[in-house]
C-alpha cells in the first residue's frame, strides 16, 4: 500500500527566503508525482507534474525534483512571498491511476 | 475550456437525508475520480470511473455511498442516509483518456455539512 509523507508539517518563514518542502513515498512504482496548493476552504491548484521518467520540472519560482528510486521529491520555492502562504500537497499516481496524497505542509510567509 | 465543475458548492443535509453531488469533467476528459477530505485530514481516494463503468471503488465506504458516470451528463456521487461523519469536502478530478500518465485536474469541491 502506497504511503506518502510530507515534512515539515508546518513551516513559517520571512518573506524573501528560499525554502524546500519534502515528500517521500513508499512504493516507487509510480506514473507521476504532482504538487498542489490548497488555500483554506478552497480547492486544489496543480502546481507541477513530474512524470516518472523525469527528474525535475520548473514553473516560475517553483522547482520540483523527483528521485523515484529513493522515493523522494522536493518542492523548492524561491524568494517566497506572503501570497505563497497555503498548504502544499504532494500526491503520486500509482498503477491503479488513483492519486495518493501526503498529509501536506502548511506554509506561512510573514512580512 | 471550462475547468472541472462541481455543484452544489455547499450542501447542507439533515441526518438521514440523501446527498447528491455532481461533477462535470473538463471537455474531452473521460476519466473521473472522487476524493474526500475530512476535517483536518488529508485527501483520500474514493472511486475512479469512466463513462458507464466503475474502474476502482476501493476507497468507497461499503454502505450508503454510490457513484455513477453515465453516457450523458455529469458524474454523480450519492450518499444515502447521511450521518454527521459524512461532513467533509468532496472533490472531483478528471483526466484525459490516457489515465495514469496524465495530470488530474480538480474541481472546486462540494462542502457537505450534515446537521
Amino acid at each position: 500500500k502506497q504511503e506518502v509523507t510530507q515534512i515539515p508539517a508546518a513551516l513559517s518563514v520571512p518573506e524573501g527566503e528560499n525554502l524546500v518542502l519534502n515528500c517521500s513515498f513508499t512504493d516507487s512504482a509510480i506514473y507521476n508525482l504532482q504538487w498542489f496548493r490548497q488555500d483554506p476552504g478552497k480547492g486544489l491548484t496543480s502546481l507541477l507534474l513530474i512524470q516518472s521518467s523525469q527528474r525535475e520540472q520548473t514553473s516560475g519560482r517553483l522547482n520540483a525534483s523527483l528521485d523515484k528510486s529513493s522515493g523522494r521529491s522536493t518542492l523548492y520555492i524561491a524568494a517566497s512571498q506572503p501570497g505563497d502562504s497555503a498548504t502544499y500537497l504532494c500526491a503520486v499516481t500509482g498503477t491503479a491511476s488513483k492519486l495518493t496524497f501526503g498529509t501536506g505542509t502548511r506554509l506561512q510567509v510573514t512580512l | 475550456n471550462a475547468g472541472v465543475m462541481q455543484n452544489p458548492r455547499h450542501l447542507v443535509r439533515r441526518r438521514g437525508q440523501e446527498a447528491r453531488l455532481r461533477c462535470s469533467p473538463m471537455k474531452g476528459h473521460s476519466h473521473v475520480y472522487w476524493y474526500r477530505q475530512l476535517p483536518e485530514e488529508g485527501l483520500k481516494f474514493m472511486v475512479y470511473l469512466q463513462k458507464e463503468n466503475i474502474i476502482d471503488e476501493s476507497g468507497m465506504p461499503k454502505e450508503r455511498f454510490s457513484a455513477e458516470f453515465p453516457k450523458e451528463g455529469p458524474s454523480i456521487l450519492r450518499i444515502q442516509q447521511v450521518v454527521r461523519g459524512d461532513s467533509a469536502a468532496y472533490f472531483c478530478a478528471s483526466s484525459p483518456p490516457m489515465a495514469g500518465s496524465y495530470e488530474q485536474y480538480f474541481g472546486p469541491g462540494t462542502r457537505l455539512t450534515v446537521t
